[in-house]
């Protein structure tokens, strides 16, 4: 079983539709929590952090149960730009991030 | 400013041989570390650096890696005796410490291909 396991995907969604991410984390310890983006051949860029209040950034909302051991993403009013992969993201110890295999996201016009 | 660059870009290679992938990262940032993304492998971290302390070398796959970082700055990565399952993109992070919501950035990494 892998250490971060996220929705397979790929997602395909029209333009102004609200999209979820489901992740889970199998490591009770785990310290901290993201969400970064990563498009087409290119590097990974964190999109937010994760923290157990819930947190919020324009149409992107993010939370955290850590008694559930599962992190979400909700993107509201997809736009064309938000077309990437969605990697989930867990630090055990000491900044090692640990990554889940990525959902992919098409939003269609 | 600057953010981390990686060299070369893309690196094509044969079994057998020897291959040093360079990573610059941003002014300041005293963490570094190593990743690397292959097909159904997704991204893997590979080692990690922190100031004067010891390198975590926990997650090289095996001893034909290695890395260092010299001066507190640039690191190498070395691979030896390349075999075709070490193809992949191998991204080098850097951040201003190894604390627990630090910020990540990535290079543009370095595509390595072994024939």
């Amino acid at each position: 079983r892998k250490e971060v396991e996220q929705d397979p995907g790929p997602f395909n969604v029209p333009e102004g539709a609200t999209v979820a991410f489901n992740c889970t984390y199998s490591n009770s310890a785990s310290q901290s929590f993201f969400w970064y983006r990563q498009d087409c051949r290119k590097e990974p860029k964190l999109l937010m952090s994760v923290y157990s209040s819930g947190n919020e950034d324009g149409r992107f909302t993010a939370q955290l149960n850590r008694a559930s051991q599962y992190i979400s993403l909700l993107i509201r009013d997809s736009k064309l730009s938000d077309s990437a992969t969605y990697l989930c993201v867990v630090n055990n110890q000491g900044g090692k991030l640990i990554f889940g295999q990525g959902t992919e996201l098409s939003v269609k016009p | 400013g600057a953010g981390v660059s990686q060299s070369p870009s893309n690196k094509v290679t044969e079994k057998g041989k020897d291959v040093e992938l360079r990573c610059d990262p941003i002014s300041g940032h005293t963490a570094l570390y190593w990743y690397r993304q292959s097909l159904g492998q997704g991204l893997e971290f590979l080692i990690y650096f922190q100031g004067n302390s010891a390198p975590d070398k926990s997650g090289l796959p095996s001893d034909r890696f290695s890395a260092e970082r010299t001066g507190g700055s640039v690191s190498t990565l070395t691979i030896q005796r390349t075999q075709q399952e070490d193809s992949a993109v191998y991204l080098c992070a850097s951040s201003l410490s190894t604390g627990s919501y630090n910020e990540q950035f990535f290079g543009p990494g370095t595509r390595l291909t072994v024939l």
